[in-house]
């Protein structure tokens, strides 16, 4: 079925380098989330984008809301350790009742 | 206090046994879920309950029985395991369908 798609897959950065993941859909959205999953963690919600064009911050991470609610990015300042992990964005499917979540971008950082 | 908790956090078995995931949430939530996520970390949804009722089955093969005795609860049994059910299976749960999703800790099965 249809599914938001993320790159990249993988990422490695020096400590204090920026980071940014992208989610593509063929099909407008309703709205966005995005997830973090630390390694041998669990899926851990960190923020809902509802309206075109939106941005929140939280902390580093800037997350942005295409205007045509099509796209939609995750962009970290200046890593830390504690960012490593998989970055999930998901798409949830009203008339389906579930979210879908894209591939994730995992994240890994050198100190 | 634990706001979804499943049990066990790993299981390792031998292929053609039954095992069973047990799932609770404390959070009030009308909607449950099970997803799997395989060894390339990609998360897929295998089943929805909403108050006890299912909303969706993706096509998972029906060696997997969900099983939901009340709105707090949604338990996964597995019949017959094969070596590609070796996965780890989340619960979650959301007030609302689609509405952002709590998971428990994992539990990582082997199937040997």
């Amino acid at each position: 079925g249809q599914q938001v798609m993320q790159i990249p897959q993988y990422q490695h950065v020096q400590e204090g380098e920026d980071f940014t993941t992208y989610c593509n859909s063929s099909t407008t959205l309703s709205n966005i989330q995005w997830y973090k999953q630390r390694p041998g963690g669990h899926p851990v919600f960190l923020i809902q984008l509802v309206k075109s064009g939106e941005v929140k911050k939280q902390k580093r991470l800037t997350f942005q809301f295409g205007e045509a609610k099509k796209n939609s990015s995750l962009h970290i300042t200046a890593t830390q350790t504690t960012d490593v992990g998989t970055y999930f964005c998901a798409d949830p499917k009203g008339g389906a009742q579930k979210l879908v979540f894209g591939q994730g971008t995992r994240l890994t950082i050198n100190p | 206090d634990t706001a979804v908790s499943q049990t066990p956090k790993y299981l390792v078995t031998q292929m053609g046994n039954d095992k069973s995931i047990k799932c609770e949430q404390n959070l009030g939530h009308d909607t449950m879920y099970w997803y799997k996520q395989d060894s390339k970390k990609f998360l897929k949804i295998m089943f929805s309950y909403n108050n006890k009722e299912l909303i969706i089955n993706e096509t998972v093969p029906n060696r997997f029985s969900p099983k939901s005795p009340d709105k707090a609860h949604l338990n996964l049994h597995i019949n017959s395991l094969e070596l590609g059910d070796s996965a780890v299976y989340f619960c979650a749960s959301s007030q609302l369908a689609v509405s952002p999703l709590h998971f428990g800790n994992g539990t990582r099965l082997t199937v040997t």
